[in-house]
């Protein structure tokens, strides 16, 4: 059972659009994290959201943290080819102890 | 600096051979994490490391063998793997294993069993 939610599974646009990703959840957490990967390279780390509404921007990124922590979107404005890559959202429940809860991502292919 | 390092890269081995993955941080951070991840699947936690310390085994089999030599140091050592067991092999740190601490990741070993 994934307890993380993240849609879409596949998003393929051109540069220049916008997208938007989500990461759901019935349970709720006490962070949130938002990693990007490309092929045989691991995870990094674009963002750590912890308050309820809380909203962060990283230049055309933008991530939010639903009011009541259990879910959580990415924006992303103008995409760019080098915004290619597989979008994982992770999310640390207060009884976790360092297990942090994996969506299934999203692979995003932006084309020039 | 938020840089996790693993070594080796790439590594081939045979169902009968001992080999053993490495990871070093230096950022004091005192969890340290083991994932094993398919293509185009999030990865899977393996096991947790906090002060040096196993904390938590994710039912891992046998052949997988933890090691933390130091708060530094993290090991993997392999044995009598499975051909299933080809994976990106992710080692990750954090300040604490406590929540709400985000984990690093480094680069991954590419592991294929033949």
């Amino acid at each position: 059972t994934q307890l993380l939610e993240q849609s879409p599974q596949f998003l393929s646009i051109q540069e220049g659009e916008n997208l938007t990703v989500y990461c759901n959840s019935s349970s709720v957490f006490s962070s949130l994290q938002w990693y990007r990967q490309e092929p045989g390279e691991g995870p990094v780390l674009l963002v750590t959201v912890v308050t309820g509404g809380e909203v962060k921007k990283l230049k055309r990124l933008t991530f939010q943290f639903g009011d009541a922590r259990k879910d959580s979107s990415l924006h992303i404005t103008a995409a760019q080819p080098g915004d290619t890559g597989l979008y994982l959202c992770a999310g640390a429940r207060a009884d976790s102890w360092g297990k942090l809860q994996f969506g299934a991502g999203t692979q995003v292919v932006v084309t020039p | 600096d938020t840089e996790v390092t693993q070594t080796p890269k790439h590594l081939v081995m045979g169902m009968t051979n001992k080999k053993s993955l490495k990871c070093e941080q230096h950022m004091g951070h005192r969890a340290m994490y083991w994932y094993k991840q398919k293509a185009k699947k999030p990865p899977e936690l393996m096991f947790v490391y906090s002060y040096e310390k196993l904390s938590i085994n994710e039912s891992v089999p046998s052949r997988f063998s933890p090691e933390c030599p130091n708060s530094s140091l993290l090991n993997l050592h392999l044995h009598a793997l499975q051909p299933e067991d080809s994976a990106l092999y992710l080692c990750a740190s954090s300040l604490t294993s406590g929540r709400g601490y985000e984990q690093y990741f480094g680069p991954g070993t590419r592991l294929t069993v033949t």
